[in-house]
């Protein structure tokens, strides 16, 4: 049952680096997510998908692009990575947005920007 | 004013005993509440839905009052299974999309043998 998988787990990268965050989901759900988590703030939504080929703007979505091309995959890019994006990253999913639905998330992704 | 707020603890309590958590949210319009349960370095997971009658599951009870716009979650016979951060999550509208979830800080409970 792999349910929400992230890669990578881990990753430093250096100011101005680009890299980008891989999801995937085997759950056949609509909706995907990718939120961070920053000590002291509650986890923050970045960009989400409603479904394949769509993408919207979250609460905090300045510095980084989204995609998803199919309905399993969502991808998290950091074009120019800056030292404030230092964070746990975690993408989930859900079945439908209907705002009672449970979230399934990945494992998450450290990322270091030095 | 944060849209959820939480006591960020640590709540230290010993096996067996009794403990609650609040947390107050700021959008009246919020329909939907959750309590997640995060352990250290790992995903959240969702631990119960949080209905206006109030519900209960095992050890856990959920209550919810809109009029003070809180809600609450008591562990009962608390286990040190039960050592974890329990996130307050409350369904906000945004941008006309469903299912925004606003997450709190997060509430650490240890349980001390």
């Amino acid at each position: 049952n792999a349910g929400v998988t992230q890669t990578p787990k881990f990753r430093v990268l250096k100011t101005g680096q680009s890299m980008t965050l891989l999801c995937a989901q085997d759950m056949n759900h609509e909706y995907m997510y990718w939120y961070r988590q920053d000590p002291g703030m509650g986890l923050r939504l970045i960009h989400y998908s409603v479904g394949e080929g769509t993408t919207a703007k979250g609460e905090v979505p300045d510095g980084y692009n989204v995609s998803r091309l199919k309905k399993q995959n969502f991808l998290l890019g950091l074009e120019s990575a800056a030292p404030s994006q230092t964070s746990v990253y975690f993408c989930a999913s859900s079945p439908a947005g209907t705002g009672d639905e449970k979230l399934f998330f990945g494992s998450g992704t450290q990322l270091s920007v030095l | 004013r944060k849209e959820v707020e939480q006591d960020p603890g640590p709540f230290n309590v010993p096996e067996g005993a009794t403990v609650a958590f609040n947390c107050t949210y700021s959008n009246s319009a919020s329909q939907s509440f959750f309590w997640y349960r995060q352990d250290c370095r790992k995903e959240p997971k969702l631990l119960m839905s949080v209905y206006s009658s109030g519900n209960e599951d095992g050890r856990f009870t959920a209550q919810l009052n809109r009029a003070s716009q809180y809600i609450s979650l008591l562990i009962r016979d608390s286990k040190l299974s039960d050592s974890a951060t329990y996130l307050c999550v409350v369904n906000i509208e945004y941008g006309g999309a469903t299912n925004k979830l606003i997450f709190g800080t997060g509430t650490l409970l240890a349980v001390q043998p």
